[in-house]
């Protein structure tokens, strides 16, 4: 129950494509799931998070869904720029351990 | 700039060593994490600290442990390392004691075990 699973491992886009990238878990208790971006040899940062009282949240081209039937959530990146070339990490906060669990990283290059 | 500040930036040692990783939070901030990034792999949570206790433990090997001190900076100690060991390792901080909250990434330490 403690591990996510992201997929893909490795997308490629064309410049102002969308990207989706999608995160399943097995443990219900989940109710935390932020996204963290990491540029080459920098430092992760948190890009968007969503709580489990909500089923959709947006900012500018950025928007997380979860589906806590399903277990799933997913991050859509829209019109797809050369700087959003990156690591994505997604993440659940796991209320037994009092910890984030983080899933194995999507990286996404933008072509221009 | 995340205001997270971690020392050293590299480190190369060999076998057999102990290494003490050093992280000072954001102004402010009472909670520490501590992370470990292996190549092309994600973040592993190794231990969380609040206000000097220990809070959390994730899958931090009992060749490791940390330490919050009263100023609040935190220090990650590695001993009897292996080549496996080899790894970034980042701290990360944040205000509530909670981790169902934004936390902020120090740069990183990269170890390399000779």
């Amino acid at each position: 129950g403690e591990n996510v699973e992201q997929h893909p491992s490795t997308l490629s886009v064309q410049e102002g494509d969308s990207a989706v990238i999608k995160c399943t878990y097995s443990d219900s208790a989940s109710n935390y799931f932020p996204w963290y971006k990491q540029e080459l040899g920098k430092r992760p940062q948190l890009i968007i998070d969503i709580r489990s009282n909500v089923g959709e949240k947006k900012d500018q081209r950025i928007a997380v869904t979860l589906n806590k039937t399903a277990k799933h959530f997913s991050l859509h990146i829209t019109e797809t720029q050369p700087e959003d070339s990156a690591v994505y990490f997604c993440a659940r906060y796991d209320t037994g351990r009092r910890a984030l669990t983080f899933g194995s990283g999507t990286r996404l290059q933008v072509q221009p | 700039d995340s205001g997270v500040t971690q020392t050293p930036k590299h480190l190369i040692t060999a076998t057999g060593q102990r290494v003490t990783l050093r992280c000072s939070p954001r102004s402010g901030d009472l909670s520490v994490y501590w992370y470990q990034q292996s190549l092309d792999q994600g973040l592993q949570f190794l231990i969380q600290y609040y206000n000097g206790e220990e809070r959390a433990k994730g899958n931090i090997l009992e060749r490791f442990s940390a330490q919050q001190f009263p100023d609040l900076h935190s220090e990650l100690n590695l001993s009897s390392l292996e080549l496996g060991d080899s790894a970034l390792y980042f701290c990360a901080s944040s205000a509530q004691e909670s981790s169902y909250n934004e936390q902020f990434f120090g740069p990183g330490t990269r170890l390399t075990v000779l």
